[in-house]
């Protein structure tokens, strides 16, 4: 069974300021890796995905993440934050025995001006 | 705009009543899910269904009984829910293929009175 960490419940940042969401990973098998974003009363958007191939991988509206297998970890980074990145982040995981995605519990990203 | 889409957007339904939720994609995927999302909760899996058929139930109570008729259509079917029960339920599909991701809609805002 796999399981996904999100170790900070809520993070506020300023804006234009350089934000880290954290996510770990438990799996005894190969995963993929996954972010996702929710704004207010709606669905989930992926932001980005590691699959195989390069740790660093970008995605939308500035993101990237590094995939770090060693330390079991995929955390979210923005070099500057914009006020409408306001919203909530998962990370969540699917392996190669299972067919759906298991998500953390979410990080709230609050960006004050 | 994900591709898939549920409806309605919000429902308002009493302990004793009997509802259904809908859930449609027409992106060629062969997987679909339910997932349920309460306020300070991680994403709870509800139902998996893969090329039609259940294959994962995650001790859901038979008071949520899902249908999935074809690849591209998957209903929740609801009947004497708790106000516990009130939730935001949302629905997405992938490809059965193990390396991608999927795509939600933009969920059910469900409140049982």
């Amino acid at each position: 069974a796999q399981s996904v960490t999100q170790l900070d419940s809520q993070v506020p940042v300023f804006e234009e300021a350089p934000v880290e969401l954290r996510c770990n990973y438990s799996s005894s098998v190969s995963v993929y890796l996954f972010w996702y974003v929710q704004y207010p009363n709606q669905g989930l958007q992926l932001l980005l995905k590691y699959l195989s191939g390069s740790t660093l991988v970008k995605g939308i509206n500035g993101f990237e993440a590094e995939f770090n297998k060693s330390q079991t970890s995929f955390h979210l980074r923005k070099p500057s934050v914009h006020i409408s990145d306001t919203a909530e982040y998962f990370c969540a995981v699917r392996t190669n025995s299972g067919y759906a995605l298991n998500f953390g519990k979410g990080t709230s990203l609050l960006v004050t001006p | 705009e994900t591709g898939v889409t549920q409806t309605p957007r919000h429902l308002v339904m009493g302990m004793t009543n009997k509802k259904s939720l809908k859930c449609e994609q027409h992106l060629g995927h062969n997987a679909m899910y339910w997932y349920k999302q309460s306020a300070k909760k991680p994403l709870e899996l509800m139902f998996v269904y893969n090329f039609k058929e259940q294959t994962e139930n995650n001790s859901v109570p038979s008071r949520f009984s899902p249908e999935c008729p074809n690849s591209s259509h998957l209903f929740l079917h609801l009947h004497t829910l708790q106000p516990e029960d009130s939730a935001l339920y949302l629905c997405a599909s992938a490809r059965a293929e193990l390396n991608t991701e999927a795509f939600f809609g933009q969920g059910t805002r469900l409140t049982v009175v």
